[in-house]
């Protein structure tokens, strides 16, 4: 079956540290890779998506995503963490295999940042 | 931007009542769903509709059913709620357009079951 994997379910950094939080997915075939964020009470919304072309790709607020193909990879990275990154942060997948009208999503990494 | 909007914030019902969580978008969207985000257990898709009147289960279909009369809205339906049922609940609708769009997402619904 497919699935997302987010190998930390809890981080803690201190201001300006980096950060990157993983996220492997199992399937073979065309893939298209999101990032969504939810801080404390409010709504989830998107980081940042990639479907085709540069494997790098730019979101809101400083945060980018590499989808390395040959690791079944699609890492979030920030150079340099704020406080108000401190949120929960999901990735997610959609395949093109049978019905792809919905989402296969990781567990969540929830991301506390120290000031 | 587009909207979706939930019915309440925070619920609170008893074991056995029939509860309605409503859900409204107002971009004209295809797609809607209905998840709950539990703590460790990230989003589980509970429903989904594609299309005014057309529903398919989701991974955890188990005690809840939908309705989805008009376009714009898409309820989630407890017949008989548990204590296990207590959760928060999202709704999100997607366009049409294949894989391309991305899910925009309500409030939520906080459902406490007593």
């Amino acid at each position: 079956a497919q699935s997302v994997s987010q190998h930390n379910h809890h981080v803690i950094l201190s201001e300006a540290a980096s950060l990157e939080l993983g996220c492997n997915y199992s399937y073979g075939g065309t893939v298209n890779l999101f990032w969504y964020v939810q801080y404390p009470g409010q709504h989830l919304q998107l980081l940042l998506k990639y479907f085709s072309g540069d494997p790098l790709v730019k979101g809101i607020k400083g945060f980018e995503a590499e989808f390395i193909k040959s690791k079944f990879s699609f890492n979030l990275r920030k150079p340099s963490v704020q406080w108000s990154d401190t949120a929960e942060y999901f990735c997610a997948v959609r395949t093109n295999a049978g019905n792809n009208r919905k989402l296969i999503w990781g567990l969540g990494t929830s991301l506390a940042v120290n000031p | 931007d587009v909207k979706v909007t939930q019915s309440s914030r925070y619920l609170v019902k008893r074991t056995g009542e029939k509860v309605f969580l409503e859900c409204v978008q107002d971009m004209d969207h295809e797609n809607m769903f209905w998840y709950r985000q539990d703590p460790g257990l990230g989003l589980r898709l509970i429903y989904f509709s594609y299309d005014v009147k057309m529903k398919e289960k989701g991974d955890i279909p188990e005690g809840y059913s939908v309705s989805r009369e008009k376009k714009e809205r898409f309820s989630l339906i407890l017949e008989s709620a548990s204590t296990n049922q207590t959760s928060m609940y999202l709704c999100a609708s997607r366009g049409s357009g294949g894989s391309l769009n991305e899910q925009f997402f309500g409030p939520g619904t906080r459902l406490t079951v007593l």
